[in-house]
């Protein structure tokens, strides 16, 4: 594909329920960031991988929150016993590396905790 | 820790109607600073890169322009389909960290 997706695009969860985001990012791109967007607000900083490796997970808010790329393409983050505070939109980006390289977005999650 | 200020919060513009975005910045270093338009239920669009203070970028209306404390992100004769939250971030030249800072962006509603 032509950008990057995401899946799914919608989600509602019960609170403390597991759930699953998927990010398929542009082929050839190095770098994948994860970053949470609430309402009215900016994108804040989750994760971020080079490769399959996970460079900095600081963004991270708890330890229910966990984030693989196990081959360096296809990247996974998974929520555990959700709460509602985690009710946002989960967008995904990919660059072609992460130096001065610019990052591009798909359409990002929006998970409803109930 | 660096910090990314977006004004104003919401804009209000008639078609034809030109105006600026401000974003102002505390960074240590910048590596680069990047102007994304999001619309609603969708995720950022890239639209500018800027590297050095005196650097300017066009795209059809939109023009960014950066110096050392802020960037403008020019709009001439906006359109209603220009109606959009314009982001604004950075990213550091130090510390290796590679992870941009957002503001809260401008919330810009174009009327016929």
């Amino acid at each position: 594909g032509a950008g990057v997706s995401q899946s799914p695009r919608y989600k509602v969860a019960k609170r403390g329920q597991d759930v699953a985001l998927r990010c398929d990012p542009i082929s050839g791109h190095v770098s994948l960031f994860w970053y949470q967007q609430a309402l009215g607000q900016g994108p804040e900083f989750l994760t971020y991988f080079q490769n399959e490796a996970q460079l900095d997970k600081s963004g991270l808010p708890s330890d229910r929150f966990f984030a693989e790329r196990p081959e360096g393409s296809v990247s996974t983050l998974k929520i555990q016993r959700t709460q509602q505070e985690d009710s946002a939109v989960y967008l995904c980006a990919s660059s072609l590396d992460s130096s001065r390289e610019t990052q591009y977005f798909g359409p990002g999650t929006r998970l409803l905790v109930l | 820790e660096d910090q990314v200020t977006q004004s104003p919060e919401a804009l209000r513009l008639q078609e034809g109607e030109s105006s600026s975005l401000n974003c102002s910045y505390t960074v240590s270093g910048l590596r680069g600073l990047f102007w994304y338009r999001q619309d609603p239920g969708k995720g950022p669009e890239f639209l500018f890169t800027l590297y050095s203070a005196g650097e300017e970028k066009e795209k059809e209306r939109l023009k960014a322009t950066l110096t050392k404390k802020e960037s403008f992100l020019h709009i001439t004769a906006p359109k209603p389909e220009d109606s959009a939250t314009y982001l604004c971030a950075v990213q550091a030249e130090s510390g290796g960290s590679y992870i941009p800072t957002f503001g809260r962006g401008t919330s810009l509603i174009v009327h016929p």
